[in-house]
């Protein structure tokens, strides 16, 4: 089953603008991470953040994590129009059978 | 980062004829590979946990008749749709966890390969 689900489903900002992306899962996590897919593309892994984290940076990306709420968002700084694509949060639990959960997607447009 | 081919990236077939996806890790090895497909502007379902040189982990309701997977090397693992119908037209997708990565192998990350877009007409 499904463990992620992303807020909102779909969300359009201006070039320049910071887009927020939420996530919320069920169970108990070693780690989320955010990925990014191109409409027709392979995912792309943007950052993981490990449950033992509250927060991290990556370049214009901020997550955060807060396991108590069981959620986490993604931040998107001073976007651009090469943001647009569909953004994912997958939870996992780390191992020898560890497999990732992925949540249903954000589609992000970014208009220049 | 670690590259995962996936080939090939479109393919059109007839019903009833089989198909094979290929899932390659180029530059480390994997001795596990995922497969997943996706529908349009939805998530990404797994289906299978491709092992290197065992018997791949089917998820719930995936046919492993329907979808045989071989995973005989530490850098390749292949999908093959049998008997193909229209509803079996989707996106499908592979990644690979880096079993030699610096982080140790089973630390999260998923590489993925482009993916391959299945028409059955």
């Amino acid at each position: 089953s499904q463990q992620g689900e992303e807020d909102p489903q779909a969300l359009s900002i201006q070039e320049g603008e910071n887009a927020t992306m939420n996530c919320s899962y069920k169970t108990s996590i070693n780690n989320l991470q955010w990925y990014r897919q191109n409409s027709g593309r392979g995912l792309v892994h943007l950052i993981l953040i490990r449950s033992n984290e509250r927060e991290k940076h990556s370049g214009r990306l901020r997550v955060t994590l807060d396991t108590s709420k069981k959620s986490s968002s993604l931040l998107i700084t001073a976007s651009r129009a090469a943001d647009t694509a569909s953004y994912f949060c997958a939870t996992g639990i780390t191992g020898a059978n560890s497999k990732l959960t992925f949540g249903k997607g954000i589609t992000l447009s970014v208009r220049p | 980062g670690a590259v995962v081919s996936q080939h090939p990236s479109r393919v059109i077939c007839k019903s009833g004829t089989s198909v094979k996806i290929e899932c390659r890790s180029l530059d480390f090895q994997a001795t596990t590979m995922f497969w997943y497909r996706q529908f349009p502007k939805q998530s990404l379902m797994l289906m299978a946990t491709s092992n290197e040189g065992s018997k791949a982990t089917y998820e719930q309701g995936v046919e492993k008749d329907k979808f045989l997977i071989n995973h005989a090397s530490l850098t390749l693992s292949t999908l093959t749709v049998t008997s193909a119908h229209p509803e079996d037209s989707s996106f499908y997708i592979c990644s690979a966890r880096d079993a030699g990565g610096a982080s140790g192998p089973n630390t999260g990350e998923l590489f993925f390969g482009e993916g391959s877009r299945l028409t059955v007409l």
